[in-house]
């Protein structure tokens, strides 16, 4: 089984740039998270998806990020412009259908803002 | 609003040494507790995990973990550590019975094991 697939894995920009993200979750999952895990911090949730719709996003600095997931398959996270404190892990992950806790993570997106 | 601790941000234990991660919850609802473990440069795992049943959970790489309410506390343990465990492990919760809840994470501890 194909696990959390994202990319790019690395990105330098420079700040006020845009970055986008793409996240392709495991087959068959309803439930898509994006998480920011700063260095030596846990990660942190921005936004969770629910098939095409949001069910929480009430963490995501809405004045410089979005997210979407048109379709309830993959999605893609933007940040414009970026600042210097968005220099993060992005991490997707994604879990089946209601009443199974396991939430399984991709590998992670690292962004440098400079 | 749910929250964890993780006591020590830094462990350091000699190969073979007994492993032991400290993780205290704050949950007002029946907690849903996990363990992930990350490598460097990579995503995370799933070590164990509690939902309902039994109180001492048994995962992946000889780790377990014991759920104990009264003490708030999801502590994770090997009795003989590995060249191979040294990583940074995260517990986090969520609400139990809400399905699909978002995890809540501690900031982590870094496992130094030493040969």
């Amino acid at each position: 089984e194909a696990g959390v697939a994202q990319s790019p894995r690395y990105k330098i920009i420079e700040k006020r740039q845009s970055v986008a993200f793409w996240c392709n979750p495991i087959s068959g999952h309803a439930t898509l998270y994006w998480y920011q895990q700063i260095l030596g911090q846990g990660p942190k949730l921005l936004i969770q998806f629910q098939n095409n719709g949001v069910v929480d996003d009430s963490q995501l600095p809405k004045d410089r990020f979005s997210a979407e997931r048109l379709k309830g398959v993959d999605s893609t996270l933007k940040i414009q412009p970026a600042k210097l404190e968005d220099s993060a892990v992005y991490l997707c992950a994604s879990s089946p259908s209601a009443g199974v806790y396991t939430i399984y993570f991709g590998e992670g997106s690292w962004l440098t803002v400079v | 609003a749910q929250s964890v601790t993780q006591l020590g941000s830094h462990v350091s234990v000699s190969e073979g040494a007994l492993v032991l991660l400290r993780c205290n919850y704050s949950s007002s609802v029946p907690p849903y507790l996990f363990w992930y473990v990350q490598y460097p440069n990579q995503g995370l795992q799933l070590l164990l995990k509690y939902t309902t049943g039994a109180t001492l959970v048994k995962g992946i790489n000889g780790f377990e973990a014991e759920f104990k309410k009264s003490e708030t506390s999801f502590h994770l343990t090997k009795p003989s550590a590995h060249m191979s465990d040294a990583a940074e492990y995260f517990c986090a919760v969520s609400e139990g019975d809400s399905g699909n809840t978002p995890l809540v994470f501690g900031k982590g501890t870094r496992l130094s094991v030493i040969a």
